[in-house]
């Protein structure tokens, strides 16, 4: 079993709509989650990081862990072409901090 | 010079070649990692140096050869590698390792082993 899973995709999201994403990990102790924007060609970069007391929102995106059913989201409000991208899932899987990344859900905005 | 660097942006290598990646770090972390990327296939951790030492390897094959010299910087130096080596290696640095908020990463280095 995979450690930390994602739908590879793509997902295509008309322009203005809700872009919704969705990560399973397997390790219940894990304690942050981190959500990475990977342009083709790019290096990742962090969009916004949440720990396992709540949920957070950061301008068109939101990040929300379900604990109970192992799993993480995202939102991207009001979809843009330019956040057609690989959406990069990682978990924080014990108290040593090593990251365990899926493979990825690529996203294509459509105007 | 911002953020983390690598050198060279792209490599190609024969399987009896020797070569090193490079990069540095110009946020004061302590904390370097290097992973390598294959298409369709997560993110894959091979090291990890906290303040100069090596605090995680993944079983990765003795081809690889890190070298750590300062906070800095970090060193992959390759020998001997096979055609499945070819990936992108991202190199990555965070504040620290026992607490990591956030890394961030290089550019890259597309090596292809020929």
């Amino acid at each position: 079993q995979k450690e930390v899973e994602q739908n590879s995709g793509p997902l295509s999201v008309p322009e203005g709509a809700i872009a919704s994403l969705n990560c399973t990990y397997s390790d219940r102790g894990s304690q942050s989650f981190f959500w990475y924007r990977q342009y083709s060609g790019k290096s990742p970069e962090l969009i916004m990081f949440i720990y396992s007391n709540g949920d957070k929102e950061d301008g068109r995106f939101t990040a929300q862990l379900n604990k109970a059913s192992q799993y993480v989201s995202l939102l991207i409000r009001d979809s843009q072409p330019s956040d057609s991208a690989t959406y990069l899932c990682a978990v924080r899987t014990d108290s040593w901090g090593k990251f365990q990344f899926g493979a990825g859900t690529q996203v294509v905005v459509t105007p | 010079e911002t953020g983390v660097t690598q050198t060279p942006r792209h490599l190609v290598m024969g399987m009896t070649n020797k070569k090193s990646l490079k990069c540095e770090q110009h946020l004061g972390h302590n904390a370097m990692y290097w992973y390598k990327q294959s298409a369709k296939k997560p993110l894959e951790l091979m090291f990890v140096y906290s303040l100069e030492e090596r605090v995680e390897n993944n079983s990765v094959p003795s081809r690889f050869s890190p070298e750590c010299p300062n906070s800095s910087h970090l060193f992959l130096h390759l020998h001997t590698l096979q055609p499945e080596d070819s990936a992108l290696y991202l190199c990555a640095s965070s504040q620290d390792w026992v607490t990591p908020r956030e890394q961030f990463f290089g550019p890259g280095t597309r090596l292809t082993v020929l």
